[in-house]
């Protein structure tokens, strides 16, 4: 049972590039949600699904998508990298949105030059 | 989030009890946690309360409620110098958990 993964676990990218983080979990939950952590300001919730096929925004979500075809993944995609992109970001996992005690996975560490 | 506030550093000596402070704004939530962040990890639930108890206590930890005041506290006894790492205090809310900023709690030997 491996819980939350997440790849890469650092990247860098150029102004302009796009990407995808990955986040896997075998839990079989039915939430998952991708945050942001930027020194000072905690962990912003950036989109989230309450499961396969559902998703929607969080707090920060501009310059982000995601889609959820499986109950196990949540990729999250970036289209156009800009530097106030650099961060490091969490996928997060739930059992279901009534149980909202969280599993996270150990992160990526994204720079945008 | 702004509705959740934590100070950001915290110094104590081994052995010494830590208390790490929080406040919130929005008393609607059901639930309220404490998670610990080590270096280069996620956050990992260290525990939680609901909102309608007072007090919680798990080995160790020690969480208070104050519900009037909207304040919640995480007391560690005996700490270690394997408990520095960052703290975060989050409330429940609907389909999204709020954080605080995280209080970096260092520990002297």
């Amino acid at each position: 049972n491996a819980g939350v993964t997440q790849t890469p676990k650092f990247q860098v990218l150029k102004t302009g590039q796009s990407m995808t983080l990955q986040c896997a979990q075998d839990m079989n939950h039915e939430y998952m949600s991708w945050y942001r952590q930027d020194p000072g300001m905690g962990l912003r919730l950036i989109h989230y699904s309450v499961g396969a096929g559902i998703t929607d925004q969080g707090e920060v979500p501009n310059g982000y998508n995601v889609s959820r075809s499986t109950t196990e993944d949540f990729p999250l995609r970036l289209l156009s990298a800009a530097p106030s992109q650099t961060s490091v970001y969490f996928c997060a996992s739930s059992y279901s949105t009534g149980d909202e005690k969280l599993f996270f996975g150990s992160g990526t560490q994204l720079s945008v030059l | 989030g702004e509705d959740v506030e934590q100070s950001l550093f915290l110094s104590v000596r081994e052995g010494d009890s830590s208390v790490i402070n929080c406040t919130y704004t929005d008393s609607s939530s059901t639930y309220l946690y404490w998670y610990k962040q080590e270096p280069g990890a996620g956050l990992q639930l260290l525990t939680y309360i609901f909102s309608n108890m007072d007090m919680k206590q798990d080995q160790r930890l020690t969480v208070l409620l104050n519900k009037k005041d909207k304040h919640l506290s995480l007391r560690i006894a005996d700490t270690q110098t394997g408990d520095s790492a960052i703290y975060f205090c989050a409330r429940s809310g609907g389909f999204k958990t709020i954080f605080g900023a995280g209080t970096r709690l260092f520990v002297k030997a």
